[in-house]
């Protein structure tokens, strides 16, 4: 069984199109998270999600959105699509947030043209 | 936070004995130091974690000295399957939020 999983594994869109990136985690933990690696390769947080808690990376545009119906799961949505965003979003969490481990999703390829 | 600096590529054989060091002069009394894996294609995993001194796990060694402004991530006899890229990670233990991603040392292994 996989711990963290994302959907979908690759997605090619159009710029200004909105899409969405599921993510679920069987771990149990209480947080959660999304990160994005660059074409250079650098991993960056946009977001954590501890429960009921959101809290934002400011440096992220607000055309990205996480959504989390519970928390086992946490969406990301992104809108009016651009072709900046082309990178690999990772969904990860972690037991806590006082934990340094983090277990990473396989990640999703998102290319927009 | 601590900044780290690591090589940014090691080639290396199968068979041998491969230590990447981590520089991060500026840790802080409460900062971890955490090293995770990253295949191509893969989200990172983590591999181990340390605060001072000698951490061993199934995987890896990790070697802290004293005064731990570094630390060296050991990988005994490497084989193909280990060539990834390697990530030093220094902060509190305080939750993902805060764990920041350098670029990493390509490791390639050779037959």
């Amino acid at each position: 069984d996989t711990a963290v999983s994302q959907t979908p594994k690759y997605l090619v869109t159009q710029m200004g199109n909105d899409k969405s990136i599921k993510c679920e985690q069987n771990l149990g933990h209480d947080t959660m998270y999304w990160y994005k690696q660059d074409s250079k390769k650098f991993l960056k947080i946009m977001f954590s999600y501890n429960n009921k808690e959101l809290i934002i990376n400011e440096t992220v545009p607000n055309r990205f959105s996480p959504k989390s119906p519970d928390k086992a799961h946490l969406n990301l949505h992104i809108n009016s699509l651009e072709l900046g965003d082309s990178a690999v979003y990772f969904c990860a969490s972690s037991p806590r947030t006082g934990s340094h481990t983090i277990y990473f999703g396989e990640g999703s390829w998102l290319t927009v043209v | 936070l601590a900044k780290t600096t690591q090589p940014i590529s090691m080639d290396s054989y199968e068979g041998q004995e491969v230590n990447i060091t981590c520089s991060h002069n500026n840790i802080a009394t409460n900062d971890y130091i955490t090293w995770y894996q990253q295949f191509p294609s893969q989200g990172p995993r983590f591999i181990i974690q340390g605060y001072k001194t000698k951490v061993t796990n199934e995987v890896a060694s990790l070697f802290i000295p004293a005064d731990r402004k570094s630390s060296t991530l050991s990988l005994p006899r490497v084989s193909l399957s280990d060539t990834a890229v390697y990530y030093c990670l220094v902060g509190e233990n305080t939750g993902g939020f805060k764990t920041i991603f350098g670029a990493g040392t390509r490791l390639f292994v050779k037959a």
